[in-house]
């Protein structure tokens, strides 16, 4: 059974602070994303990764980095976390760009 | 960018009954696919349409494209009270080296016993 896995479903951190969300796949996917979503308005891309050490910024990065060291693993690191990055991020990999992604279960972030 | 937008936003319906979800998108696309969220959880692929086919089945889900019209049509059938759920469109953006999902608002489906 192929898997997303999001290390926490729930996390609250404290204006600030540094966030690391880390997420590993197990279907040797080239492709992985991180999106957040918030009512309203949908699902956006923040930066995907399309292979070890390649990223690319996707709709809304400002506030976000990442890093992809090994090909299982993307994580969305947030340098200081501030109260609008309060939101479900939602860690997903595609064996090709365009096609069918696959999704973690979701995290929950909520920046106090 | 919002590449497709839901239609309707919400819907409400009787267990038995069919519901039907429209998306329309703006670009060109290589392929446009369906998702679903349960509350909370992550996405769930659905089905895939590729841009050169127009209609596609898989149980009781029934998926149409129109290319000309830049839209897509999600129908479940029989719906059952496990059906509820949120249902995204997602399209590629059809440019070689460019190609990432972008996912619409999505339609939030609720059945009633």
């Amino acid at each position: 059974d192929v898997k997303v896995t999001q290390s926490s479903r729930y996390l609250v951190k404290r204006t600030g602070e540094k966030v690391f969300l880390e997420c590993v796949q197990d279907m040797d996917h080239e492709n992985m994303f991180w999106y957040r979503q918030d009512p309203g308005l949908g699902l956006r891309l923040i930066y995907f990764s399309y292979d070890v050490k390649m990223k690319e910024k996707g709709d809304i990065p400002e506030g976000y980095s990442v890093s992809r060291e090994k090909k299982e693993r993307f994580s969305l690191i947030l340098e200081s976390a501030s109260t609008n990055q309060t939101s479900m991020y939602l860690c997903a990999s595609s064996l090709r760009l365009g096609g069918q992604a696959f999704f973690g279960q979701g995290t929950r972030l909520t920046v106090v | 960018s919002q590449q497709g937008e839901e239609d309707p936003q919400a819907l409400s319906i009787q267990e038995g009954e069919n519901a039907t979800m429209n998306c329309s998108y703006k670009t060109s696309i290589n392929n446009l696919q369906w998702y679903r969220q349960n509350s909370g959880r992550g996405l769930v692929h659905l089905i895939l349409i590729r841009s050169n086919e127009r209609e596609k089945h898989s149980g009781r889900l029934r998926v149409t494209l129109d290319t000309s019209k830049k839209s897509s049509s999600l129908l479940i059938t029989a719906s059952r009270a496990a059906d509820t759920a949120s249902y995204f469109c997602a399209t590629d953006a059809g440019v070689q080296g460019a190609q990432k999902l972008v996912f619409g608002q999505g339609t939030r489906l609720t059945i009633n016993p």
